[in-house]
């Protein structure tokens, strides 16, 4: 019951910004954005989330158009370390945020 | 500080076997999760603890999927009579509480069924 759609896959350079888009067209005015990541064989690992305004810390920012329908995650500078799928979720504190992962997108960055 | 542990890391069961899969949350954290994740998929839900409470099980596969937490920190999701369909990699999940935005994901069991 994914909620988001997300491209299954993309390349991005070594020190080059990776920008990886989702759509979450049907999103609720209570749920929020929130992205994770998994490298291979570890559990996922908490990134960033929105509610509507762009947000920044020391791993990415994070750019959520005006109508909510969809968000950017950006990498500023991608390192081989950033390998892994990125999950883009909406959720909802009010359902304690029972996250629907889907496929997500595999981030590749090749040296 | 410690962070989720999962036990056992590796699991293998001869289908028809039951399984017990452990999960210690990070101390305080009210919230615990566990999630199934089949191989080349993302992570699907499975239940949800709220200290000792279950509030959600609408994810469990099946009947044969039993979870509990019956002091609300340790968790451990069982299987019964396992099936080769039940292989998959087990995520355990904890929270502060039900409005934290960050879960802290365990490094998963795996568990294969032969």
């Amino acid at each position: 019951d994914a909620k988001t759609t997300q491209p299954t896959s993309m390349d991005c350079a070594e020190g080059r910004a990776a920008n990886l888009p989702c759509n979450h067209s049907t999103i609720s005015g209570n749920e929020y954005v929130y992205w994770y990541r998994q490298i291979h064989s570890q559990g996922p690992q908490y990134i960033i989330h929105g509610l509507k305004n762009n947000e920044t810390n020391e791993m990415a920012s994070l750019i959520i158009t005006e109508d909510r329908k969809s968000s950017t995650l950006i990498l500023p500078h991608a390192t081989l370390r950033d390998t892994a799928v990125y999950y883009c979720i909406v959720s909802t504190v009010y359902n304690f945020n029972k996250f629907y992962f889907g496929s997500g997108t595999k981030l590749n960055v090749k040296p | 500080g410690a962070g989720v542990s999962q036990s056992p890391r590796y699991k293998v069961a001869k289908r028809g076997q039951d399984v017990a899969l452990r999960c210690d949350p990070i101390s305080g954290h009210v919230s615990l999760f566990w999630y199934q994740q089949a191989l080349g998929q993302g992570p699907e839900f499975l239940t949800y603890f709220q200290n000792e409470a279950q509030l959600d099980k609408s994810g469990l596969p099946s009947d044969r999927f039993f979870a509990e937490r019956p002091e609300g920190s340790v968790s451990t999701l069982k299987i019964q009579r396992t099936q080769q369909e039940d292989s998959a990699v087990y995520l355990c999940a904890s929270s502060l509480d039900r409005a934290s935005y960050e879960q802290y994901f365990g490094p998963g069991t795996r568990l294969t069924v032969t």
